[in-house]
């Protein structure tokens, strides 16, 4: 599976955007750009995932560069209750084991 | 709603005891997984399992077994407890061509 590289930290005021940045340069041609969070004390829970598309949810939007090679998570209206940490994984399959690295650490400031 | 859920939030055991950690998922999932997050390092699978009495190694296998003798249970078994498995547990199920993995809340283990 590709391996990706986000920044450690990010602080977002509360009501703005957040936009999260993920680097997967080796990303190949069937492997999926997949989104979770892992809010404090928590299990991680799925935000969003796509391929070649941008994707848009009730919780967040996924645009992907035409190349493939990096993608930005973005959370339109940033709450307290988005402080989290944020994982970006590049996987075949959502049903196979997650390879989760250090993410990003979100802090959104009132 | 999917429910995955784990015996317990926080368990403290001594070292060489046997302990076992339950998952359950309510939503007929065919895989499930066990995943171990420790500061720094992140998660890491331990064991996964696609059917019922299957089981595959992950990249943490050793110290830990596992049993899946029912579609809705996965079981984590540590034989003999020791200090370097103190860390949180967490448990995902998902079933087959699902994107998504729904995770339980997690079990903190401490082995003293």
């Amino acid at each position: 599976d590709a391996k990706t590289t986000q920044p450690p930290s990010m602080d977002c005021a509360e009501g703005r955007a957040a936009n999260l940045p993920c680097n997967h340069s080796t990303i190949s041609g069937n492997e999926y750009v997949y989104w979770y969070r892992q809010i404090h004390s928590q299990g991680p829970q799925y935000i969003i995932h796509g391929l070649k598309n941008n994707e848009t949810n009730e919780m967040a939007s996924l645009i992907i560069t035409e190349d493939r090679k990096s993608s930005t998570l973005i959370l339109p209206h940033a709450t307290l209750r988005d402080t989290a940490v944020y994982y970006c994984i590049v996987i075949h399959s959502g049903n196979t084991p997650l390879v989760f690295g250090k993410g990003t650490r979100l802090s959104v400031i009132a | 709603d999917v429910k995955v859920t784990q015996s317990s939030r926080y368990l403290v055991k001594r070292t060489g005891e046997k302990v076992f950690l339950e998952c359950v998922q309510d939503m007929d999932h065919e895989n499930m997984f066990w995943y171990r997050q420790d500061p720094g390092l992140g998660l890491r699978l331990i064991y996964f399992s696609y059917d019922v009495k299957m089981k595959e190694k992950g990249d943490i296998p050793e110290g830990y077994s596992v049993s899946r003798e029912k579609k809705e249970r996965f079981s984590l078994i540590l034989e003999s407890a020791s200090t370097n498995q103190t860390s949180m547990y967490l448990c995902a199920s998902t079933a087959a061509g699902q994107y998504e993995q729904y995770f339980g809340p997690g079990t903190r283990l401490t082995v003293t």
